[in-house]
């Protein structure tokens, strides 16, 4: 049984760049969260996708933007980088319902924006 | 909103027994989980607790107060293995299981 996806596992921009990150969920689910964790930090809510819709948005901007296939992959694309967006980008998967809210996290997307 | 702290970084012998603490501030409580993360992978869930009281998982235990918004997590048997950071991390009534992590507790172990 797979577990949570990503792709790529590492990658390198410049400032203004635009980057697409993957994710595939475990199987089974059919939401996909995204989170971004800085350095010594913990992750920070991104979005949530559910039903190929964003259900939820944590306080990013707009160059932050997001995906959800019929397959209940996601991918999560960031315009106009900035040295900040330096971060593990993870993707966490979970089913629609509210009963339990435990996540399973992908391995995550090391960005590194110079 | 949200607001969760838990201590930078603990240290403790192999062995022993190491407790990391965790407040949190929250409109509407709805769980609280506990993350362990090694340094360049990903967070992986230890456990989860609604009501007040004390959960036991094997080595680990977490417990819960919400009346002081105040969990810990409880670490027996120290293995060099467990020196990792420990996220602490709410759920609101307001949230589709979005959850709100704090900044981690970084824990190391020595021989």
């Amino acid at each position: 049984d797979a577990g949570v996806t990503q792709s790529p596992t590492h990658l390198i921009k410049t400032r203004g760049q635009q980057v697409t990150l993957r994710c595939s969920p475990k199987s089974g689910h059919d939401t996909v969260s995204w989170y971004q964790q800085a350095l010594g930090q913990g992750p920070q809510f991104i979005f949530q996708y559910y039903e190929e819709e964003e259900r939820q948005r944590g306080n990013f901007p707009d160059r932050f933007s997001g995906h959800q296939f019929p397959n209940y992959s996601s991918e999560l694309n960031v315009n106009a980088l900035l040295l900040g967006d330096s971060a593990l980008y993870l993707c966490a998967s979970s089913s629609g319902g509210l009963t339990t809210g435990e996540l399973f996290f992908g391995e995550g997307s090391r960005l590194t924006v110079l | 909103g949200q607001n969760i702290d838990q201590p930078t970084e603990m240290t403790a012998t192999e062995g022993a027994i190491v407790q990391i603490n965790c407040t949190y501030q929250t409109s509407g409580f709805n769980g609280l989980f506990w993350y362990q993360q090694h340094a360049g992978e990903a967070p992986t869930f230890l456990s989860y607790n609604v009501l007040d009281g004390l959960e036991e998982k094997g080595r680990f235990s977490s417990f819960l107060s919400r009346s002081k918004g105040y969990s810990y997590l409880l670490l027996k048997e120290l293995q060099m293995k467990d020196s990792a950071s420990y996220l602490c991390a709410v759920r609101s009534t307001d949230s589709w299981g979005k959850l709100q992590f704090g900044a981690g507790t970084q824990v190391v172990v020595t021989p």
